[in-house]
């Protein structure tokens, strides 16, 4: 099977620049995660989807990150305008609807804004 | 809200020695726990978890870890460190009502040979 699809995988755009970082979850997952990895701040969570509809999205840094999971097959983050401070590894991870289940990560999408 | 805690954000142990990273959870209600690896360059890859049937479990790449709930731990142990194993370690819980995953800070795992 084949597991979370991100891309692209990596990326450097130019301060300003509008990013979109695409994901493709595990078929049959209902449960759609991104997070944010740095050196300084670690793994955070920036939201949370299920069934298609964001649940929880407090992670999110500010008005100029915004996600969409148009169907269960898809999803995007995006971030207009972009500033060097957002330079980081983005992942996308799934999990299915049942509470025994483990989140499956992506490989990342690795940004560099500069 | 759960919160975990990983002791030592880097450990270092000679080819061969035994791996022992550090895990402690915080709730009056055993969670389920996971740890993962996060190799250079990758994502997390999960490890291994627990989900209140048998306390020891075990993993891939011969690691495994202990539940004991009344030190409210799950360290993770391999008794013979290999060059490969150098990584990431993430420590995770999950509640066993909600959605989401709480992860820890992270210990980097050094393989000296």
């Amino acid at each position: 099977d084949a597991g979370v699809i991100q891309s692209p995988r990596h990326e450097v755009t130019e301060m300003g620049q509008e990013v979109t970082l695409r994901c493709k979850p595990i078929s049959g997952h209902d449960y759609l995660f991104w997070y944010r990895q740095t050196m300084m701040r670690g793994l955070e969570l920036l939201i949370y989807f299920n069934n298609n509809v964001p649940i929880d999205d407090s992670g999110m840094p500010e008005d100029r990150f915004s996600a969409k999971m148009p169907n269960a097959s898809f999803s995007t983050l995006k971030i207009q305008p972009s500033e060097p401070r957002d330079s980081a590894v983005y992942f996308c991870a799934s999990r299915v609807s049942v509470v025994l289940g483990a989140i499956y990560f992506g490989e990342g999408s690795w940004l560099t804004v500069v | 809200a759960q919160s975990v805690t990983q002791l030592g954000s880097h450990v270092s142990v000679s080819e061969g020695a035994l791996v022992l990273l550090r895990c402690n959870y915080s709730s009056s209600v055993p969670p389920y726990l996971f740890w993962y690896v996060q190799y250079p360059n990758q994502g997390l890859q999960l490890l291994l978890k627990y989900t209140s049937a048998a306390t020891l479990v075990k993993g891939i790449n011969g690691f495994e870890a202990e539940f004991k709930k009344s030190e409210t731990s799950f360290h993770l142990t391999k008794p013979s460190a290999h060059m490969s194993d150098a990584a990431e370690y993430f420590c995770a819980v999950s509640e066993r009502t909600g959605n989401q995953f709480y992860f820890g800070t992270g210990t980097s795992l050094t393989v000296i040979p």
